[in-house]
C-alpha cells in the first residue's frame, strides 16, 4: 500500500538554528513527492515538491527538501528557523492519474525565540 | 494570486440533516477536489471530479456524499444525512491543467460540527 510516514510529531526548533521535519513514503513506482503547510485556521499552502532530477528542492519561504531514494525519505529543511515558521506540516505522495494526495499524518513545528 | 474560497467557514448541524459545503475553485482550474481532516487526525482523500465527474472517490465517499459543479464556477459537496462522525474540517482543492503533478491550491476549509 502507498504510504507516508512523520515519525514526529512535533519538532522544536530554537529560532535561527536549523530545522529539519521528516519524512518517509512507500509507493510503487517514481515517487511525486509534497510539502504542504497549514497555519491555524487556514487551508493547506504548497511548499515544494519533488518530481525528477536534482535531489535537492527548493521551495518557498526559505525551505528546501532532499530525495532520497535508497532511504526512501524526502526531508524538510530549513538552514535559519523563524519564529513565523511555527506551524503544522505536511509531506504528500501522488497517487493514480488524477493527482490524488496521500499524506502524512502532519508534524507540528514549533520554533521558539 | 488565485485562492480557492469556501463557504461558510463554519457550518453546525444537527445529525440527520442535510449539509451543502461550498467551494469556488480558481477559475481556470479543471481538476476539483474534497479532502477532510477530522480534528487531530490526517488529511484524507474524499473525491476528486475532473470533466464533469467523479474521477476518483475514496471508501470514505459512501452513497452519503455527492458532489456536483452547479455552473462555471461553483464546486460543492453534499452530505445528504450527517453523522457525528462527519465533524471535520473539509477542504476543496483545485488544479489547472499544467502537468499531472502539478501541486493542489487548498481552500480555507469549512469546519462542519454534527451535535
Amino acid at each position: 500500500a502507498q504510504s507516508v510516514a512523520q515519525p514526529e510529531d512535533q519538532v522544536n526548533v530554537a529560532e535561527g538554528n536549523p530545522l529539519t521535519v521528516k519524512c518517509t513514503y512507500s509507493v510503487s513506482g517514481n515517487p511525486y513527492l509534497f510539502w504542504y503547510v497549514q497555519y491555524p485556521n487556514r487551508g493547506l499552502q504548497f511548499l515544494l515538491k519533488y518530481i525528477t532530477g536534482d535531489n535537492l528542492v527548493k521551495g518557498s519561504y526559505g525551505f528546501e527538501a532532499e530525495f532520497n531514494k535508497s532511504q526512501t525519505s524526502f526531508h524538510l529543511k530549513k538552514p535559519s528557523a523563524l519564529v513565523s515558521d511555527s506551524a503544522l506540516y505536511f509531506c504528500a505522495v501522488k497517487v493514480g492519474g488524477y493527482n490524488k494526495l496521500i499524506f502524512g499524518a502532519g508534524t507540528r513545528l514549533a520554533v521558539h525565540p | 494570486e488565485p485562492e480557492v474560497t469556501q463557504t461558510p467557514s463554519h457550518q453546525v448541524t444537527q445529525m440527520g440533516q442535510e449539509v451543502i459545503l461550498r467551494c469556488v475553485p480558481i477559475s481556470n482550474h479543471l481538476y476539483f477536489y474534497w479532502y477532510r481532516q477530522i480534528l487531530g487526525q490526517k488529511v484524507e482523500f474524499l473525491v476528486s471530479f475532473y470533466n464533469n465527474e467523479i474521477s476518483e472517490k475514496s471508501e470514505i465517499f459512501d452513497d452519503q456524499f455527492s458532489v456536483e459543479r452547479p455552473d462555471g464556477s461553483n464546486f460543492t459537496l453534499k452530505i445528504r444525512s450527517t453523522k457525528l462522525e462527519d465533524s471535520a474540517m473539509y477542504f476543496c482543492a483545485s488544479r489547472g491543467q499544467g502537468p499531472n503533478n502539478s501541486p493542489l491550491h487548498f481552500g480555507n476549509g469549512t469546519r462542519l460540527t454534527v451535535t
